[in-house]
């Protein structure tokens, strides 16, 4: 098992619609969750971190965590094509006690239709 | 503007010779991170470094080498010994290296092999 797992995708939703990605991740004691965009050959930006149950919102982006379940899920509303991008998801992992380095899943390809 | 720059943007290595990737930032932080990424793969760390003159190994470091010697640089070697380095390398930064932190990218180094 991906100490942190997410549908590789493709997903294709279409303009206007509400896109939803989600990550599960293998260490209960995680703490922090991030979000980052990455456009085909460019550099990871990040768009969204969470750290507690719940919700977080800002602007067209919902970040949602439920630590007991161990997922962090992402929202889209409104969908643009300029949201075409891969979402990697990435967890502080705990080893040993310890909080470890960012670990990333392999990312999620969303594209969306005009 | 402040930022992370690396450099060259694409590279070619040769069978048995090392090549260097250049990292620098004028953002003031102190950690600094390499991250490699395959195809379709998320980010997996290489090194990474909290203070100059010290520096730790990630995940996936056999075969790679790096030094920190000024807090604004934080150059990889990729040796002989790495099999299999064609990927794309980002350099990363944050504040201070605490795992609740952003990162904040380079623009990232495409390496293959001739």
């Amino acid at each position: 098992q991906k100490e942190v797992e997410q549908n590789s995708g493709p997903l294709s939703v279409p303009e206007g619609a509400i896109a939803s990605l989600n990550c599960t991740y293998s260490d209960r004691g995680s703490q922090s969750f991030f979000w980052y965009r990455q456009y085909s050959g460019k550099s990871p930006e990040l768009i969204m971190s969470i750290y507690s149950n719940g919700d977080k919102e800002d602007g067209r982006f919902t970040a949602q965590l439920n630590k007991a379940s161990q997922y962090v899920s992402l929202l889209i509303r409104d969908s643009q094509p300029s949201d075409s991008a891969t979402y990697l998801c990435a967890v502080n992992l705990i080893s040993s006690g310890s909080a470890r380095q960012l670990t990333f899943g392999s990312g999620t390809q969303l594209t969306v239709l005009p | 503007d402040g930022g992370i720059t690396q450099s060259p943007k694409y590279l070619f290595r040769k069978e048995g010779q090392n090549v260097t990737l250049s990292c620098e930032q004028n953002l003031n932080h102190d950690a600094m991170y390499w991250y490699r990424q395959d195809p379709g793969q998320g980010l997996r760390l290489i090194y990474y470094s909290q203070i100059v003159n010290d520096f730790q190994k990630g995940d996936i470091a056999e075969g790679y080498s790096v030094s920190r010697e000024k807090k604004e640089s934080f150059p990889l070697t990729v040796t002989s010994a790495q099999k299999n380095p064609t990927a794309f390398y980002l350099c990363a930064s944050s504040s201070s290296g605490q795992t609740n932190e952003k990162l904040f990218f380079g623009s990232g180094t495409q390496l293959s092999v001739l």
